[in-house]
């Protein structure tokens, strides 16, 4: 089974600026895979960035970036250069390879990040 | 490149009926697997379907059900609703990719409420 934690209160980060939100996760999966998605108010959920548990290094797509830090089983999603449009809910969430490609998605309960002008 | 498409938008129904949500993938992907996601919450999975088979289920009782057609598309189907089935009902297609690295995409979601 796996578990994400996601206990950060709501966020606020100014404008232009760098935040982290946090994330933990437990499973007893050797293999797996985290993912961090967007969800604005219209509800679509959008795909951020994903980091394989054997990746050597911390995954990076543009202005989002993962650190990974397996011992601590944390998966904190880094956003740099904080836009008004990054204001939304994110959500932290991980499948377990054992059971076979395309399993479940196993979600946190999210946090909500609020930029300021 | 057509995304992951959902309908309808928006839906009302009344306790103890019965409700049908539809799916497309995005194009190449053949594996469609629904969540629910209740206000404040976290998606929840409730099944997927490949190759017209459910494949994996979550916690959810028999009165949600599903279907995956020829064509990757699928249904979801709730039986007798209640009240606590209201939610914002998500639909995500993947396609298996090597070394698992498979990401499931989100459609926008059909909101249930159940009066």
């Amino acid at each position: 089974a796996q578990k994400i934690t996601q206990t950060q209160p709501g966020m606020f980060v100014q404008e232009k600026e760098a935040v982290t939100l946090d994330c933990t996760y437990d499973t007893s999966d050797p293999s797996y895979g985290l993912f961090w998605y967007k969800q604005p108010s219209s509800g679509e959920m959008i795909f951020l960035i994903y980091q394989g548990s054997y990746d050597q290094q911390n995954a990076t797509e543009g202005r989002y970036s993962l650190n990974f830090q397996k011992a601590r089983k944390s998966a904190n999603l880094v956003i740099s250069a904080s836009q008004l449009g990054d204001s939304a809910m994110y959500f932290c969430a991980m499948r377990g390879m054992t059971t076979g490609a395309n399993s479940k998605l196993t979600f946190g309960k999210g946090i909500t990040l609020s930029v300021r002008p | 490149d057509a995304g992951v498409t959902q309908s309808p938008t928006h839906l009302i129904k009344t306790r103890g009926q019965q409700v049908t949500l539809r799916c497309s993938p995005k194009s190449g992907h053949d594996t469609v697997s629904w969540y629910q996601q209740a206000l404040g919450q976290g998606p929840q999975f409730i099944f997927q379907y490949y190759e017209e088979e459910e494949r994996q289920r979550g916690n959810f009782p028999d009165r949600f059900s599903g279907h995956q057609f020829p064509n990757y598309s699928s249904e979801l189907n709730v039986n007798a609703l209640l009240l606590g089935d209201s939610a914002l009902y998500l639909c995500a297609s993947s396609l298996p990719l090597a070394g698992g690295r498979e990401t499931q995409y989100f459609g926008p979601g059909t909101r249930l409420l159940v009066l």
